[in-house]
């Protein structure tokens, strides 16, 4: 159980293009998901809280109106990347829990996204 | 001082030895401590979790949690070489999001 699908796995974009990302949680209902990014040989680094029918609630020096959140059912979020810079290639992860229990989250395969 | 520290590794073992994986924190109101393992270019992948003091085993994996020292271990037993991991070591401080470690890279050697 608690399977989170994320698509695509790997995107090449050109500057200046958005990009959107998709995170689901194909067998539980998630009121709350995460978005990480991670560089290469670093940890991961929680971007933002999506909260179903809400706004998200984004962390320190994150651009909220770079990267869009859209929570829209309990099974879907997605994020997406507007106006794509080089700077923003990395690998992006999505995670969620089934609510209601302190599980350790399950976590999506992972987005590389690669800005040109 | 970082919320969640792991020695950054490589930690090298020969094939069927112990590695000890090791992490602190520093939010004494923390409950919940993972363990994740993460390839290299993949997402990471839940193999531990543990709540409360002393040690949990599963398999070829025992995570150990002293909470008055602020303590979290890993220890893998009979080591392989598809181990070869960065190993992430998570904490919940109550609000919902996981604090990662910077990660411990673990090379079995075969």
């Amino acid at each position: 159980g608690a399977v989170v699908s994320q698509h695509p796995s790997r995107v090449i974009c050109k500057s200046g293009t958005s990009v959107k990302i998709e995170c689901r949680s194909l067998d539980f209902q998630a009121t709350t998901m995460f978005w990480y990014r991670q560089f290469p040989k670093k940890s991961l680094m929680l971007m933002a809280t999506s909260n179903e029918g809400s706004k998200a609630t984004y962390e320190q020096g994150v651009e909220k109106d770079k990267f869009l959140i859209n929570h829209a059912s309990l099974t879907l979020s997605t994020l997406t990347v507007t106006s794509a810079h080089p700077e923003d290639s990395s690998f992006y992860i999505c995670s969620a829990a089934p609510s209601g229990a302190d599980y350790g989250y399950t976590f999506g395969s992972g987005t590389r996204l690669t800005v040109v | 001082q970082k919320e969640v520290e792991q020695n950054s590794g490589p930690l090298s073992v020969p094939e069927g030895a112990i590695a000890s994986l090791n992490c602190t924190y520093s939010d004494r109101g923390s409950q919940s401590f993972f363990w994740y393992r993460q390839y290299s270019g993949k997402s990471p992948e839940l193999i531990m979790s543990i709540y409360s003091n002393g040690d949990k085993e599963d398999g070829r994996f025992t995570a150990q949690l002293n909470k008055a020292s602020q303590y979290v271990s890993l220890l893998i037993r009979d080591s392989q070489p598809s181990d070869s991991a960065t190993y992430l070591c998570a904490v919940n401080p109550g609000r919902r999001a996981l604090t990662f470690g910077s990660g411990t890279r673990l090379q079995v050697q075969p």
